[in-house]
């Protein structure tokens, strides 16, 4: 079965470069969640969007940006990295918003690590 | 602050034996509750999940038992192996979708 995709798996950056982060969902899942896991921590929401809208916003800098595209894959843009951002970034995706459809399962990618020199 | 809280931080069991691992929260608008397993440099896969209108659902090897007055939930395995060695994360999640995950217990299942 297809899995959610993710681009690049690995990237390297010096501070203050910019990053994206691509995710490509299971097709036919309309949602898409982003988290951040840090070394030995639980992974933190970020941002999700549903229908190519932003749906909810959690602890996301303002040095990132994400949209979600007419083909449902979303893009994590990052600026003026900073050494803290490395961290592994994993996309998530599900069919149907939660709320009234209810909650659906979020099946996650293989994640992006982002390291910053 | 953690929104929901998971313990212990790890754990060592021999092969065949019944690991628990808890998780606690506050927030009573959560009303979905995932256990995820994560081995390193993976993503994390989705192992089992309740709504806290069952107090107990069973799949496979893995339970988990829900206590909606206590808000707490746990995870058994049963019968576990070295191959369940990994990181299980407790989860919550309300009507937004987005998931708050607990702290993750460590998990070594010894031959």
């Amino acid at each position: 079965a297809a899995g959610v995709i993710q681009s690049p798996r690995h990237l390297i950056k010096e501070k203050r470069e910019t990053a994206t982060l691509k995710c490509y969902p299971i097709p036919r899942h309309d949602t898409v969640y982003w988290y951040q896991q840090g070394p030995g921590q639980d992974p933190q929401f970020l941002i999700s969007f549903y229908e190519k809208m932003q749906s909810d916003k959690g602890s996301i800098p303002d040095r990132f940006s994400a949209q979600q595209f007419s083909d449902y894959h979303s893009e994590l843009n990052m600026s003026s990295l900073e050494l803290g951002d490395s961290a592994l970034y994993f996309c998530a995706s599900s069919s149907g918003l939660a709320g009234g459809l209810g909650i659906e399962t979020q099946y996650f990618g293989p994640g992006t690590r982002l390291l910053v020199l | 602050q953690q929104q929901v809280k998971q313990s212990p931080q790890s754990l060592i069991v021999q092969k065949g034996g019944i690991p628990i691992i808890n998780c606690a929260y506050e927030n009573t608008a959560f009303d979905y509750f995932p256990w995820y397993q994560q081995f390193p440099g993976k993503g994390p896969a989705l192992l089992i999940a309740i709504r806290p209108d069952v107090s107990e659902k069973k799949e496979g090897r893995f339970t988990i038992s829900f206590n909606k007055s206590a808000k707490q939930f746990s995870l058994h395995i049963m019968d576990s192996q070295p191959g369940d060695s990994a990181t299980y994360f407790c989860a919550a999640s309300s009507n937004t979708g987005k998931l708050i995950f607990g702290q993750g217990t460590t998990l070594q299942v010894k031959p």
